[in-house]
Formats: structure tokens, sequence, C-alpha cells
């Protein structure tokens, strides 16, 4: 079955450590996009990629890096400029350019301080 | 920039009644309008979505939502509510010329008792 595959599940952060987040998708979809979701205030868009190496900032990129060396994958690291790292990181794809189409989503990173 | 709200953090339902999550948009022009379902430590699910043309559209499980340009709102409703039912439930809307820029309410915690 085609769908987004996030791991792990669940990742610890030191102080100082960089941490790297997967997200790898068969949906041979070309847009990749990277959502942080806090309680209370849905989703927020940190990182979005259109198309092989190339992304865009959201609206929450600080602290934040990614690469898009592949169509399939798009890899997010929280970097140790990142304070307040402690969320749950939403992995999601569609087929650009059609606004049309919903987003399709993985089941998601938990990412907590040590 | 367009823009969604979800009045109620929290909605109560009995098993067997009828259910409305509310939800309201704003946009320069016209939207495109959805929904998901997000389970625990699971990743959003999509509901449905508004194009265009018919007002009231119909999504998986039963739900179904209708689209009121006057009150610029896309309200979610199911006639009549399951205990599996229970869950978060965001709406979205995404401006039609630009693909990238989809803005998620905070969320409804919907919760169906037996």
């Amino acid at each position: 079955d085609g769908g987004i595959t996030q791991s792990p599940k669940y990742l610890f952060r030191k102080e100082g450590q960089n941490v790297t987040l997967s997200c790898e998708q068969n949906l041979n979809h070309d847009a990749m996009y990277w959502y942080r979701q806090d309680p209370g205030q849905g989703l927020r868009l940190i990182y979005y990629s259109q198309i092989v190496n190339d992304f865009q900032k959201g609206d929450i990129a600080e602290g934040y890096s990614v690469s898009r060396e592949k169509k399939e994958s798009f890899p997010l690291t929280v970097t140790s400029a990142q304070k307040n790292p402690t969320a749950f990181y939403l992995c999601a794809s569609s087929i650009p350019p059609q606004p049309r189409q919903p987003q399709h989503f993985g089941d998601g990173t938990r990412l907590s301080i040590l | 920039a367009q823009s969604v709200a979800q009045p109620e953090d929290q909605v109560n339902v009995a098993e067997g009644n009828p259910l409305t999550v509310k939800c309201t948009y704003s946009v320069s022009g016209n939207p495109y309008l959805f929904w998901y379902v997000q389970y625990p430590n699971r990743g959003l699910q999509f509901l449905l979505k508004y194009i265009t043309g018919d007002n009231l559209v119909k999504g998986s499980y039963g739900f179904e939502a209708e689209f009121n340009k006057s009150q610029t709102s896309f309200h979610l409703k199911k006639p009549s509510a399951l205990v599996s039912d229970s869950a978060l439930y965001f709406c979205a809307v995404r401006d039609r010329y630009n693909n990238n820029d989809m803005r998620f309410g905070a969320g409804t915690r919907l919760t169906v008792k037996p």
C-alpha cells in the first residue's frame, strides 16, 4: 500500500543535540511538507518542498533544517537552535500544482527533551 | 492570507445523536475547504473536501459538511454519532491560487458518549 512512513515514532533530544526525523513516501508525490503540532494550536508549517533539490521556509522555520535529495525522502533536522522542540511532528505530501487535492499525512514523530 | 477558526475546543454528544463541528474561514477569493480527523498518536486522515458546486459535501464514515458562502462557514455534520467517532477534528482552507498555503484550525475534540 502507498503511504508516508515517519520514523522514529518517539525521539528524545539532549541539550545541544541535533536530531533528524525521517519521512519517506511511496505515493510518487512531488510536494512534501513538515508541520509541527502543539496542543490547542493546530498545525504550523515548518518547511515545504515542491520538487527535488528545492525547498521553502514555512511559518516557523527557525531552528529547523531540511533536505530534498530524493523525491521520496524529506528529512527534518531539529537543531540545537530550536529552544522549544517538544512537539508532535507531522510529514505530509501532495500532488502539486493541484490545490484541490488533500495532503496525505504520516503517523508522526513525538519529540521530547531529556 | 487565509485563516480558519474552530470556535469550539470540545464538543460532547451522546451516541446516536446528530453531531456538528463548526468551522469558519477567511480567504480573499474562493476557497478550497477540507476536514481531517486525527486519532491519538496518529497522523491526520482526510474526510472530505469542498471544491465547487453542491454546497453539501459527503465524505468518509458517514460525515458530511455544508458550505455556506454568506456565512463563510464549513460545518462538519453526521446524522448519528458513534463512540468510535471520538477524535480530534481539523478544518483547513487553501487559497485556490497558492497550493503551498494550507491553513489549519486549532482543532475540535469530539467526544461521543455511549
